[in-house]
């Protein structure tokens, strides 16, 4: 089955820089995407990955190793806006989006 | 430009009773798609569809069934609610399939239903 792992939750303090990983097993890859969501609302684009290496915009950097089935998604300089859930997808073999279930981060001053 | 759009916010049900969720967009873009977010899980597709006039199931489409009359608009009905469709609906828009940064999802901003 296709399968996609994210931790369920991570605290860290503002200003701070905190890594959230996420590993997934599907049946292909034609690229990985990081939603941000807020507490009962949309969720909304962030970065896009299809080949290996780190892209970077602005205080948020995603990683990508298709070898190792990896990724991560790096915030900097945290912000108590930063506070939301954050969604790993990857789109499979047939062009379908698999969604990780999330994780919540909650950033403490 | 409103982007994604979806009627309504909120809705109760008795077991049962049917509903049309809308879901309208503005960008021009053909794929739509249906999702459902339950707590600990991530998005489920329930149905999407690749252009007007064209629909295809999902993950988990038990339940519901969704027309594509004009490329604008994507409703989702239930027929005969039950508990377990309690969730929060999520309508979503694309440019195009095939991969690459096209493939990015628009997002509505949801419907929250509770069945009773």
């Amino acid at each position: 089955g296709q399968n996609i792992d994210q931790p369920t939750e991570m605290t860290a303090t503002e200003g701070a820089i905190v890594q959230i990983n996420c590993t997934y097993q599907t049946s292909g890859f034609n690229g990985l995407f990081w939603y941000q969501q807020h507490a009962g609302e949309a969720p909304t684009f962030l970065s896009y990955n299809v080949l290996d290496g780190l892209e970077e915009k602005g205080r948020f950097s995603s990683f990508l190793s298709r070898s190792k089935g990896y990724s991560y998604l790096l915030l900097k300089e945290l912000q108590m806006k930063d506070s939301a859930s954050y969604l790993c997808a990857v789109l499979d073999s047939n062009y379908q989006l698999i969604w990780g279930a999330g994780t919540k981060l909650i950033i403490k001053p | 430009n409103a982007g994604v759009t979806q009627t309504p916010k909120f809705r109760v049900l008795k077991t049962g009773q049917s509903m049309t969720l809308l879901c309208a967009q503005d960008m021009n873009h053909e794929y739509m798609y249906w999702y459902r977010q339950d707590p600990g899980m991530g998005l489920r597709l329930i149905h999407y569809s690749v252009g007007e006039g064209t629909t295809a199931k999902g993950e988990v489409p038990d339940g519901y069934n969704v027309s594509r009359l004009k490329k604008q608009n994507f409703l989702l009905g239930l027929e005969s609610a039950a508990p377990s469709q309690t969730s929060v609906y999520f309508c979503a828009s694309s440019y195009i399939s095939g991969g690459g940064p096209q493939e990015t999802q628009y997002f509505g901003p949801g419907t929250r239903l509770l069945v009773l």
